[in-house]
């Protein structure tokens, strides 16, 4: 079954600490993964996309990485700001059901306190 | 350039009444899409619309319609709205299939909608 998975469930740092969200999916065959960023009752809005040729990828100060082989990705902020307070969902885009669709997952919901 | 636009924001419903929700966008693109998202669950799809003139069941169609009524404008109906419909609704839009490397989706703010 197609699955995205991510860990943790959620989690609280300080403000200026770094911090890694991970992301393992059995999604096969994959097209792409995906990171957004879910603002309290706003839609998600993408960080990055990685196709599976791709290692890393940032976006400011966020960088994603992607291991096509052990099918995780992760999602490193640096320098968190208390903006950065939202839920982080990895989306992996994967055949199923005939038809190529994006697989979310439940998301990392992360606190930054100042 | 507004993006993706739903309309309402807010809903409450009683058992058994009709609605829809309304998402347009002003991107040009070919390919819509409605999710809705429960608490400690990703995002499930419950209809898409590959381009104008067609539509198609994702994961969780059942009690829901839609209808693509021009490149624009994409609409999710329920027609006897049930407790268990209480969620928030996404609609989204890429340029292209989500298969398509590198195409981006673009949500909306999301309807959060009860079902008493």
């Amino acid at each position: 079954k197609n699955q995205v998975e991510q860990s943790p469930q959620s989690l609280i740092i300080l403000e200026g600490k770094n911090c890694t969200l991970q992301c393992n999916y059995t999604v096969s065959p994959f097209s792409n993964l995906r990171w957004y960023k879910q603002d309290t009752g706003r839609g998600p809005v993408s960080l990055t996309i990685m196709t599976f040729s791709e290692n890393t990828k940032s976006n400011g100060r966020y960088t994603a990485t992607l291991d096509a082989d052990t099918k995780q990705s992760s999602l490193h902020i640096t320098a968190s700001q208390l903006s950065d307070s939202a839920s982080y969902i990895c989306v992996v885009t994967g055949l199923s059901g005939g038809y190529n669709k994006l697989i979310f997952g439940a998301g990392t919901r992360l606190a930054v306190h100042p | 350039n507004a993006g993706v636009t739903q309309t309402p924001k807010f809903q409450v419903l009683k058992t058994g009444q009709s609605m829809t929700l309304q998402c347009a966008q002003d991107m040009n693109h070919n390919s819509m899409y409605w999710y809705r998202q429960d608490p400690g669950m990703g995002l499930r799809l419950i209809y898409y619309s590959a381009s104008e003139g067609t539509t198609d069941k994702g994961e969780v169609p059942n009690g829901y319609n839609v209808s693509r009524l021009n490149k624009r404008e994409f609409s999710l109906r329920l027609e006897s709205a049930a407790p268990s419909q209480t969620s928030v609704y996404f609609c989204a839009s890429t340029l292209q299939g989500v298969g398509t490397l590198n195409t981006e989706a673009f949500f909306g703010q999301g309807t959060r909608l009860t079902v008493v």
